[in-house]
């Protein structure tokens, strides 16, 4: 069975510095597109970045130079590296697995709350 | 950049149809997906590839796209249906995803 964990959401400053895990299980994490997907209060939903099997990866334009995606395949585990934080990035973050051919989100996981305030 | 215009809200009684639309410009050359979020819950896919539902997601769901609009369809609504509905494409031009902005149903 497939399960995303997500973990490292918290309080942070505005210009902070964050890093949010995914652990992932039931699949090789290598094998599949995996993306970052975040919501806003009660917002709609935002594609963040997405790194594909090959290891190519992609950002949104509103976060493209202050976040990394990266992954771990020894560990399972997906990342994303959050530098210059804003209050706009506050949000719960999810991660998620690609089906099909990657250009959708096939599972994902409970998400973690990242708030960025002073 | 690719934009997905989705109406804010959709009312519709129990055990009648709703239609939820989501615009774009092409959007039949383009695969469609729409998500269903429930209140505190994670995202759920419940059609892929314009029309194709996964295992478990009732076949009262259903999705077609043609032209400039694609719709997910529920029949026969419950009051387990009322939910937020987000369509998505893939923007292959830029390797980027693409959300509408969502529609709220309620059930009547």
């Amino acid at each position: 069975e497939v399960h995303l964990a997500e973990s490292g959401g918290g309080l942070m400053q505005p210009g902070g510095s964050l890093r949010l895990s995914c652990a992932a299980s039931g699949f090789i994490v290598s094998n599949y597109y995996m993306s970052w997907v975040r919501q806003a209060p009660g917002k709609g939903l935002e594609w963040v970045s997405v790194i594909y099997s090959g290891g190519n990866t992609f950002y949104a334009d509103s976060v493209k130079g202050r976040f990394s995606i990266s992954r771990d395949n020894s560990k399972s585990t997906l990342y994303l590296q959050m530098h210059g934080l804003r209050v706009e990035d506050t949000a719960v973050y999810y991660c998620t697995r690609g089906g099909g051919s990657g250009t959708y989100f096939w599972d994902w996981g409970q998400g973690t709350l990242v708030t960025v305030s002073s | 950049s690719y934009i997905l215009t989705q109406p804010p809200s959709v009312s519709v009684a129990p055990g009648k149809t709703a239609r939820i639309t989501c615009g774009g410009s092409n959007i039949g050359s383009k695969s469609v997906q729409w998500y269903q979020q429930r209140p505190g819950q994670a995202p759920l896919l419940v059609i892929y590839y314009d029309t194709d539902r996964p295992s478990g997601i009732p076949e009262r769901f259903s999705g077609s796209n043609s032209g400039n609009t694609a719709t997910l369809t529920i029949s026969r609504v419950e009051a387990g249906d009322e939910a937020d509905y987000y369509c998505q494409v893939w923007d292959g031009s830029s390797d980027h995803y693409v959300f509408g902005g969502g529609t709220k149903v309620t059930v009547l």
